[in-house]
C-alpha cells in the first residue's frame, strides 16, 4: 500500500529563514509520481512540483527546491529565504500509475514578519 | 486559462438535509475527480471520472453520497441525507487524463460545508 509521512505537524519560523519540509513515503512499485502542493488560507491547493522515480535530479525554481533521494524514500522541500507570503500547509502526495493520488496529512508552515 | 470553478464556497446544512456541489474543469481536462478534506487531514479521493464515465468510486459512501458528470465536463456531488460528520472541504480537481500516474491534477477552490 502506498503512504506518505510527513511528520513534521506544524512549523513556524521568522521571515528571512531556510525552512525545509519533510516527506517520507512508502511503496513497493518502482514506477510512481511525487508531488507537492501548497494550500494557503484560501483553500485551493496550488500544485508546485511533480517528479517520477527515474528522475533523481534535484529542482530549483526561485526561492523554492526539491530533494528527492530514493535511498531514503524522501522527497523534502525547502524555501530558502522565507516570506510571510509562504505561510500555508503544504502537502506531499504519492501516486503509483493508474492510482489514486494519496496525500500526507500536511505541514502547516508559518512564517512570521 | 481559467482554473477549476467550484460553487458555492461555503454551505451550512442541518443534519438529514441534503446539498449539493458544483464543479466546472478546466477546459479540455477529461479526468474530473472530487475529494473531502477533512481538518487537519489530507484531501481522500471520493470518485474519479474519466470524461463522463466513474474510473474510481470505491471510497464514496454511495448510500448517501452521489456524484455525476453527464455530458463529461461539469460535475455535481450530492450528499442526502447529510451526517455531522460530512463537515469537511469538498474539493474538485481536473486533468488532461494523460495514462499513467503523471498526470498532475489541478484544484479549485473548495466548498467548505458545516453540518450542523
Amino acid at each position: 500500500a502506498q503512504k506518505v509521512t510527513q511528520a513534521q505537524t506544524e512549523i513556524s519560523v521568522v521571515e528571512k529563514e531556510d525552512v525545509t519540509l519533510d516527506c517520507v513515503y512508502e511503496t513497493r512499485d518502482t514506477t510512481y509520481y511525487l508531488f507537492w502542493y501548497k494550500q494557503p488560507p484560501s483553500g485551493e491547493l496550488v500544485f508546485l512540483i511533480r517528479r517520477n522515480s527515474f528522475d533523481e535530479q534535484n529542482e530549483i525554481s526561485g526561492r523554492y527546491s526539491w530533494n528527492f533521494q530514493k535511498s531514503t524514500s524522501s522527497f523534502n522541500f525547502t524555501i530558502t529565504a522565507s516570506q510571510v507570503v509562504d505561510s500555508a500547509v503544504y502537502f506531499c502526495a504519492l501516486r503509483k500509475t493508474s492510482e489514486k493520488l494519496v496525500f500526507g496529512k500536511g505541514t502547516k508552515l508559518t512564517v512570521n514578519p | 486559462e481559467a482554473g477549476v470553478a467550484q460553487s458555492p464556497r461555503y454551505k451550512i446544512i442541518e443534519k438529514r438535509q441534503s446539498v449539493a456541489f458544483w464543479c466546472n474543469p478546466i477546459s479540455g481536462h477529461a479526468t474530473l475527480y472530487w475529494y473531502q478534506q477533512i481538518l487537519g487531514q489530507g484531501p481522500k479521493l471520493l470518485i474519479q471520472f474519466q470524461n463522463n464515465g466513474v474510473v474510481d468510486d470505491s471510497q464514496l459512501p454511495k448510500d448517501r453520497f452521489s456524484a455525476e458528470r453527464l455530458k463529461g465536463v461539469d460535475s455535481t456531488l450530492k450528499i442526502q441525507p447529510a451526517k455531522l460528520e460530512d463537515s469537511a472541504v469538498y474539493l474538485c480537481a481536473s486533468s488532461l487524463g494523460a495514462s499513467g500516474g503523471g498526470d498532475t491534477q489541478y484544484f479549485g477552490p473548495g466548498t467548505r460545508l458545516t453540518v450542523l
